[in-house]
């Protein structure tokens, strides 16, 4: 079966620069969630949109940004990047509503340096 | 806003053993309740989820959880564990939003390391 696809798999990036990080649902899925997961740490929140608008706003700092564009795919638009944004970024897709299970792709891990 | 706490951060078990990790979280209201495995260096997988009705659900891999209101706790559970469940487990939570239909994110456990030892 199909699964969430993110891309690109590892990001190299240097301090102040800025990434874009891509995710494509799984098809027929409406909803997309955003995650960033720490070494060690548990995923925390950041963003999520149902049907290409923002749903729900979670720990996301001010410097990123996101979307989600007509063909559902999203895209994370991070800026000034700092050493602390070093992390693996989780998105998830599911079918509109709290209650539907969220399915999560392998990652985009993302090393400042 | 919701908080979970997941006890045990790491537990080592042999082969065969009984499980149980415990999750308790803290919301007035109506949650939605996930347990999620995350094998090394892979992503998260959904073991099994509880909405509302029977408050006993099963999952996949021979999981199980039970949802305790009265005790705000969700523990997961499998009466005889194998080697190749050695992962990282997280509870998780979320609200579903008054307007329903949203996309609430959920918020995550600080995790269970769980070895289990040949």
């Amino acid at each position: 079966a199909a699964g969430v696809i993110q891309s690109p798999r590892h990001l190299i990036k240097e301090k102040r620069e800025t990434a874009t990080l891509k995710c494509y649902p799984i098809p027929r899925h409406d909803t997309v969630y955003w995650y960033q997961q720490g070494p060690g740490q548990d995923p925390q929140f950041l963003i999520s949109f149902y049907e290409k608008m923002q749903s729900d706003k979670g720990s996301i700092p001010d410097r990123f940004s996101a979307q989600q564009f007509s063909d559902y795919h999203s895209e994370l638009n991070m800026s000034s990047l700092e050493l602390g944004d070093s992390a693996l970024y989780f998105c998830a897709s599911s079918l509109g509503g709290s209650n539907q299970p969220q399915h999560f792709g392998d990652g985009t891990r993302l090393s400042i340096l | 806003a919701q908080s979970v706490s997941q006890h045990n951060h790491h537990v080592i078990l042999s082969e065969a053993a009984s499980l149980e990790l415990g999750c308790n979280y803290s919301y007035g209201g109506t949650v939605n309740l996930f347990w999620y495995v995350q094998y090394p260096g892979q992503h998260l997988q959904l073991l099994l989820k509880y909405f509302s009705g029977d408050p006993l659900v099963k999952g996949i891999k021979g999981f199980e959880a039970e949802f305790i209101k009265s005790k705000f706790s969700f523990n997961l559970r499998k009466p005889s564990v194998q080697w190749s469940d050695t992962a990282e487990y997280f509870c998780a939570v979320n609200a579903p939003s008054a307007s329903g239909g949203g996309a609430d994110g959920l918020t995550f456990g600080k995790g269970t390391h769980l070895i289990i030892q040949p």
